[in-house]
């Protein structure tokens, strides 16, 4: 009974490469998230959106941008990937009525 | 904004010992406290929650503590099993302009040691 889908569960891309992390929810959620997760550093939002069309950046939006098309998708992209990026994504959903949940995480390497 | 931290980072104990995660905020206007354990390979996933009008909420091991003078939350697991071993992020939310914005802090590894 997976609720909220993330594409790829594992992706290698080159420095520069523009990469698109898709998630998909069948909550009806009007809140998804894009956060990473890195080792020592905790779970830390790179932007959300609470709404069809809308976004707002979280505390580490330098190099993402997203876009919410449809309410539920909701997608990362890294315009010119690096290796700096090198992470787990995790996309989460919510509404008034639930808490979170999270996608199973999509592990990314940049080479 | 929200800061949320997280304390200890590491937290080992013997199979039956209880184990405790203690965290901090800072906006007291956060009022929704979440814990989320995430297992190795796996999706984290909500254990138990809090809102700031409870003291304390308890799920058979599982409970939870709630200080809105101090700004502190706690999650105590009791009789520890190996399958307790994972890594626990607390989180606190907020109302902010029709959504919950939820800040985690930066999780705990819990190892169970059978």
């Amino acid at each position: 009974d997976v609720k909220v889908t993330q594409s790829s569960r594992y992706l290698v891309k080159r420095t520069g490469e523009k990469v698109f992390l898709e998630c998909v929810q069948d909550m009806d959620h009007e809140n998804m998230f894009w956060y990473r997760q890195d080792p020592g550093l905790g779970l830390r939002l790179i932007y959300f959106s609470y709404d069809v069309k809308m976004k707002e950046k979280g505390d580490i939006p330098e190099g993402y941008s997203v876009s919410r098309e449809k309410k539920e998708r909701f997608s990362l992209i890294l315009e010119s990937a690096s290796t700096n990026q090198t992470s787990m994504y995790l996309c989460a959903s919510s509404s008034h009525r639930d808490g979170y949940t999270f996608g199973s995480g999509t592990r990314l390497t940049v080479v | 904004g929200e800061n949320v931290e997280q304390h200890p980072s590491t937290l080992s104990v013997q199979e039956g010992d209880s184990a405790v995660i203690k965290c901090t905020y800072s906006d007291s206007a956060s009022n929704y406290f979440p814990w989320y354990k995430q297992e190795l390979g796996k999706r984290p996933q909500l254990i138990i929650d809090i809102r700031s009008n409870v003291g304390e909420k308890k799920d058979q091991r599982i409970a939870v503590t709630l200080n809105k003078t101090a700004k502190h939350f706690s999650l105590h697991i009791t009789e520890t099993q190996p399958e307790d071993s994972a890594v626990y992020f607390c989180a606190a939310s907020v109302h902010s302009g029709g959504y919950q914005k939820v800040t985690f802090g930066i999780g705990t590894k819990l190892q169970v040691i059978p």
